[in-house]
């Protein structure tokens, strides 16, 4: 398996609403990340996990809450967002660190904050 | 801190013709230098990587960049591009201890 896969593909949620977004990869990888891409724009670094503990926080907004169940599951909480957040919003995952070697990346939730 | 540069926003080509783009970075240490491309509607897609020794790395789908220490440039070309090559492309670096950091990305069109 040398995919990262992300659940749900699309999501449409309201400024009150909770929702999760999921992100899983089999292939070993100890390090796993959340970016936030707009349109015609670069992926932007929102957390990094290595080996399950947070390493990196970019000043993400108390609203988004990252989780690392175990090696292969990541979670991003969501709450009281705004409609400026609506984004793409990809995993990717790499190899010991912070990933050196590249990393591999989800097709990513596409989220619409109404 | 390090920072990527990619000179071209919107590239505009025929198909067949040739494909260079440009991507400097601003840090001074060891980095690892990648392209990315995303095609419409699609995941970000690994191009190429450069860590250290030949400097010319080919990459998939007939691409190749060269790094140029003296420059801090890590360019993008391909001899003759296809319709299907319309994506962003995106350079990336990484530096130890912290994450990928891209660059603003390029869009290409490439008209049949």
């Amino acid at each position: 398996d040398t995919e990262v896969t992300q659940t749900p593909k699309h999501l449409v949620m309201g400024m009150t609403n909770k929702k999760s977004l999921k992100c899983e990869q089999h292939m070993g990888h100890r390090a796993m990340y959340w970016y936030k891409q707009k349109a015609k724009k670069p992926p932007e670094l929102m957390f990094v996990y290595s080996y399950e503990k947070l390493s990196i926080n970019e000043s993400v907004p108390s609203r988004f809450s990252p989780e690392c169940p175990n090696s292969s599951l990541l979670n991003l909480h969501l709450h009281a967002l705004q409609p400026e957040d609506s984004a793409l919003y990809l995993c990717a995952s790499s190899q010991g660190g912070t990933g050196g070697n590249g990393y591999t990346f989800g097709s990513g939730t596409r989220l619409t904050v109404v | 801190a390090q920072s990527v540069s990619q000179h071209n926003h919107h590239v505009i080509l025929s198909e067949a013709a040739s494909l260079e783009l440009g991507c400097n970075y601003s840090y001074g240490g060891t980095v690892n230098l990648f392209w990315y491309v995303q095609y419409p509607g699609q995941h970000l897609q690994l191009l190429l990587k450069y860590f250290s020794g030949d400097p010319l790395v080919k990459g998939i789908k007939g691409f190749e960049a060269e790094f140029i220490k003296s420059k801090f440039s890590f360019n993008l070309r391909k001899p003759s591009v296809q319709w299907s090559d319309t994506a962003e492309y995106f350079c990336a670096i990484h530096q130890a201890g912290t994450a990928l950091i891209f660059g603003k990305g390029t869009t290409l069109s490439v008209s049949s």
